[in-house]
């Protein structure tokens, strides 16, 4: 069973370009979290989904930042227009169950830099 | 919301010694507590969690102590060994979906 599964590993954008980060939850998993990891820093949430769902956004930056989950493929987060401040490692994680106190399962992480 | 403070920032441990990092949190709907290591460049992976319902638990050399009134839980590793060298996170779980991280500890085994 593979875990989940990121893409790009890394991901090199001047300043201004767009970013699409991918993500595929292990098989099985219908809930995707997304969080950013800044260099010597913890990892922050940006996004829960499930499948076409948005379910809650409230660590996403309201400008630029984009998630989904379509019904088919991996989930995908959108960065438009990138910035320096936006050089980080974004890790994406799975859960077969949704809620609190359910292990979440994580992705090696994309590690963007922004020239 | 949700925060979580963990401390130290830095740890160094002779090899063999023990080593403990503590973490607090603020909101008492938390009721799941995972921890984390992430060696350099890697995802992060569950070492070993607790649940509000239990006290202590131990995993061979791990062991995770939670207080709820004092709202704070402990990992403890025993023996440590050179491979125990990386970053562990605490985390909380408020109740709902996200995962609170604290800012994690830099575990260094000396030799």
């Amino acid at each position: 069973n593979a875990g989940v599964m990121q893409n790009p590993r890394h991901l090199v954008r001047r300043r201004g370009q767009e970013a699409r980060l991918r993500c595929s939850p292990m098989k099985g998993h219908s809930h995707v979290y997304w969080y950013r990891q800044l260099p010597e820093e913890g990892l922050k949430f940006m996004v829960y989904l499930q499948k076409e769902n948005i379910i809650d956004e409230s660590g996403m930056p309201k400008e630029r930042f984009s998630a989904e989950f379509p019904k088919e493929g991996p989930s995908i987060l959108r960065i438009q227009q990138v910035v320096r401040g936006d050089s980080a490692a974004y890790f994406c994680a799975s859960s077969l169950i949704a809620g609190g106190n359910n292990e979440q399962f994580f992705g090696p992480g994309t590690r963007l830099t922004v020239l | 919301g949700e925060n979580v403070e963990q401390h130290p920032s830095t740890l160094s441990v002779q090899e063999g010694d023990s080593a403990v990092i503590k973490c607090t949190y603020s909101d008492s709907a938390s009721n799941y507590f995972p921890w984390y290591k992430q060696e350099l460049g890697k995802r992060p992976q569950l070492i070993i969690d607790i649940r509000s319902n239990v006290g202590e638990k131990k995993d061979q050399r791990i062991a995770v102590t939670l207080n709820k009134t004092a709202k704070h839980f402990s990992l403890h590793i025993t023996e440590t060994q050179p491979e125990d060298s990386a970053v562990y996170f605490c985390a909380a779980h408020p109740g709902d979906d996200k995962i609170i991280f604290g800012k994690g500890t830099r575990l260094h085994i000396l030799p």
